[in-house]
């Protein structure tokens, strides 16, 4: 099986703008988690999609958001951009529950200037 | 609020060392799993513990879960260059807010 993909690996961006950042998930898994990592931070739960469904969320701003389609792919979006979002975004794929195995994807490299 | 605390942030030692890291929490996990990241690429699951007491070996790897399931740690014997990476344990809470919760890391580079 391929495993989880993201697009793109690499970003760059100003303040202000905002961002859509890709994950095909594995075949046949139907979550879609995604996390934020940076240094300080560590790996954050920035939210769940199931089914093309919202189902967990974490402490982030409304300028988060995301939404799964029904080949359970999924986006992820940032409005506003500030520079505090530079981190590396991290899409994992499960088959049932974000608390199964999660196969994590490359990430994409989000750098805000 | 970490709920998640590991230690040591940082290791660095000699290759053939044997090393332990720690994973502690107040609160108790239904289960816990260890996963290891290295440079530009996602974690790797390497292991999931579910029982209190639990040992798991994988390879020159141990990872125990706490009776209480609250903490865990990673035992690697003669550790080897292959074993660099950044380190992660997650802990999966049931209910309401059933997701992983990451510990702070801990990254090993282990020295040819």
């Amino acid at each position: 099986k391929a495993g989880v993909t993201q697009t793109p690996r690499y970003l760059i961006k100003t303040r202000g703008q905002q961002v859509t950042l890709s994950c095909s998930p594995i075949s046949g898994h139907r979550s879609v988690s995604w996390y934020q990592q940076t240094p300080g931070q560590g790996l954050q739960f920035l939210f769940e999609y199931f089914s093309e469904t919202q189902r967990n969320k974490g402490n982030f701003p409304g300028r988060f958001s995301g939404r799964q389609f029904s080949n359970s792919r999924s986006e992820m979006n940032v409005s506003t951009l500030e520079l505090g979002d530079s981190a590396l975004y991290l899409c994992a794929s499960s088959q049932r529950v974000s608390t199964d195995t999660q196969y994590f994807g490359p990430g994409t490299r989000l750098t805000v200037l | 609020t970490q709920l998640l605390e590991q230690s040591p942030q940082f290791l660095s030692i000699q290759e053939g060392e044997n090393l332990t890291v720690y994973c502690n929490s107040s609160s108790v996990f239904s289960s816990l799993q260890w996963y290891r990241q290295e440079p530009g690429e996602g974690p790797v699951l390497l292991v999931t513990v579910v029982t209190g007491g639990e040992v798991k070996k994988l390879k020159r790897l141990t990872f125990q879960f706490g009776d209480a399931r609250k903490d865990s740690s990673l035992h690697i014997t003669a550790a080897q260059p292959g074993d660099t990476g950044l380190y992660l344990c997650a802990g999966a809470r049931g209910g309401a807010t059933n997701k992983l919760i990451f510990g702070t890391g801990t990254l090993l580079a282990v020295q040819p």
